[in-house]
């Protein structure tokens, strides 16, 4: 089974603190995502990855960076995390080609105060 | 700008009531369409996905979708739902040119009731 693993499943952080998520999925997938989960709006793509140290804006990049340094691992970076950026995060990787699906991690419920 | 809309945001029935949630896109040309459940407290994960051929498409635990080019929908659909369907759904569509990347909808909050 593919799994998908987040480092955190709750963490607080206060304002202006800079803020790292880790994923790491062990299916030698391509390509990598982070989403953001609130609620009325779904899931938004952050950013993706679809090779090592290779990276797009998804819909959503203000206030975040990402890094791919090693394939199985994605990161997700808030530089100055804000009060607006409290949200679950959801680290998602797939195979190469739009018909395969993605799979997910479990989420992280980020919160800053 | 391009969309995906599920205008069910959210959906109460009872047990062995039938299910439909709405899904419509914005695109043009070849799509490649899913079905997510996130059941509460798990990951997302995949119910059901159409690429190509027979419109009406299977997926796991009784659901399935019919993709209808003309109206831009792929409807989610079940004959008799249990309270383990108690779930959020989200449509999500692979667009032309967007690689792997997926655009979701806003998700339809599905409680069944006993």
């Amino acid at each position: 089974d593919v799994k998908v693993t987040q480092s955190s499943r709750y963490l607080v952080k206060r304002t202006g603190e800079k803020v790292f998520l880790e994923c790491v999925q062990d299916m030698d997938h391509e390509n990598m995502f982070w989403y953001r989960q609130d609620p009325g709006l779904g899931l938004r793509l952050i950013y993706f990855s679809y090779d090592v140290k290779m990276k797009e804006k998804g819909d959503i990049p203000e206030g975040y960076s990402v890094s791919r340094e090693k394939k199985e691992r994605f990161s997700l970076i808030l530089e100055s995390a804000s009060t607006n950026q409290t949200s679950m995060y959801l680290c998602a990787s797939s195979s190469q080609g739009p018909r395969y699906e993605q799979y997910f991690g479990p989420g992280t419920r980020l919160t800053v105060t | 700008a391009q969309s995906v809309s599920q205008h069910n945001h959210h959906v109460i029935l009872s047990e062995a009531a039938s299910l439909e949630l709405g899904c419509n896109y914005s695109y043009g040309g070849t799509v490649n369409l899913f079905w997510y459940v996130q059941y509460p407290g798990q990951h997302l994960q995949l119910l059901l996905k159409y690429f190509s051929g027979d419109p009406l498409v299977k997926g796991i635990k009784g659901f399935e979708a019919e993709f209808i080019k003309s109206k831009f929908s792929f409807n989610l659909r079940k004959p008799s739902v249990q309270w383990s369907d108690t779930a959020e759904y989200f449509c999500a569509v692979n667009a032309p040119g967007g690689g792997n990347k997926l655009t979701f909808g806003t998700g339809t909050q599905l409680k069944v009731e006993l």
